[in-house]
């Protein structure tokens, strides 16, 4: 398959530990973040989001923490398995004035050793 | 179900030539978008569409057009290809602007 992102930083975890992937994001006034896991040769896959009056959500085997008074952002997957090895990339979006868009970091690669 | 796709998967075009890249999506959703994915880059924005008959200009849209007759579909036109358009194209679309997008597969393009 093809390979996204030829130049990421890249995460490796033994297979059954946790993985934390970090995204810092860039205005103070974004108000929906969003996780997306990346496969080879494929589309983004949601994975889980969060509004900016949570600072923690969590879903199957993953959970998205907000700290908005440093603007990070990190998804925890608990116990990673070979499936999940992908680039992870997180989306924020930065207004509430109508304009839809999305502002996508560029991503970090997890590597799952077996 | 199949929620969004896109054709074709592959395409390799020469310079000047021109071609439509096509997305349907069977989710109901008005909030259609196009990106094309660089290595080592975010997504970035081409065109938007918040329902049938309304489009507008992202953050790259230069040398592309796009319409939306319907609210299934949402071709992207690339009139004169130029080796800058090589990239990975996806669409994806969302319920609104508070709900997450969902992605196609890409189309992987190459202009020579």
């Amino acid at each position: 398959g093809e390979s996204v992102g030829l130049h990421l930083p890249t995460l490796s975890v033994q297979e059954g530990d946790n993985s934390i992937i970090n995204c810092a994001y860039s205005n103070s006034a974004s108000d929906y973040f969003i996780w997306y896991k990346q496969e080879s040769g494929k589309g983004p896959q949601f994975i889980i989001d969060i509004r900016s009056n949570m600072d923690k959500r969590q879903g199957q085997r993953v959970t998205v923490l907000l700290n908005k008074t440093v603007k990070h952002l990190s998804l925890q997957i608990a116990a990673t398995q070979p499936g999940d090895s992908a680039v992870y990339f997180c989306a924020e979006t930065p207004d509430t004035s109508g304009t839809y868009k999305y502002i996508f970091g560029t991503g970090t690669r997890l590597k799952v050793l077996a | 179900n199949a929620g969004v796709t896109q054709t074709p998967k592959f395409r390799i075009l020469k310079i000047g030539q021109s071609m439509t890249l096509q997305c349907t999506q069977d989710m109901n959703h008005n909030y259609m978008y196009w990106y094309r994915q660089d290595p080592g880059m975010g997504l970035k924005l081409i065109y938007y569409s918040v329902g049938a008959g309304i489009t507008d200009k992202g953050e790259v849209p230069n040398g592309y057009n796009v319409s939306r007759s319907t609210t299934e579909d949402f071709p992207l036109r690339l009139e004169l290809a130029a080796p800058s358009q090589t990239s990975v194209y996806f669409c994806a679309t969302a319920q609104n602007s508070n709900q997450p997008q969902h992605f196609g597969d890409g189309t992987r393009l190459s202009i020579l």
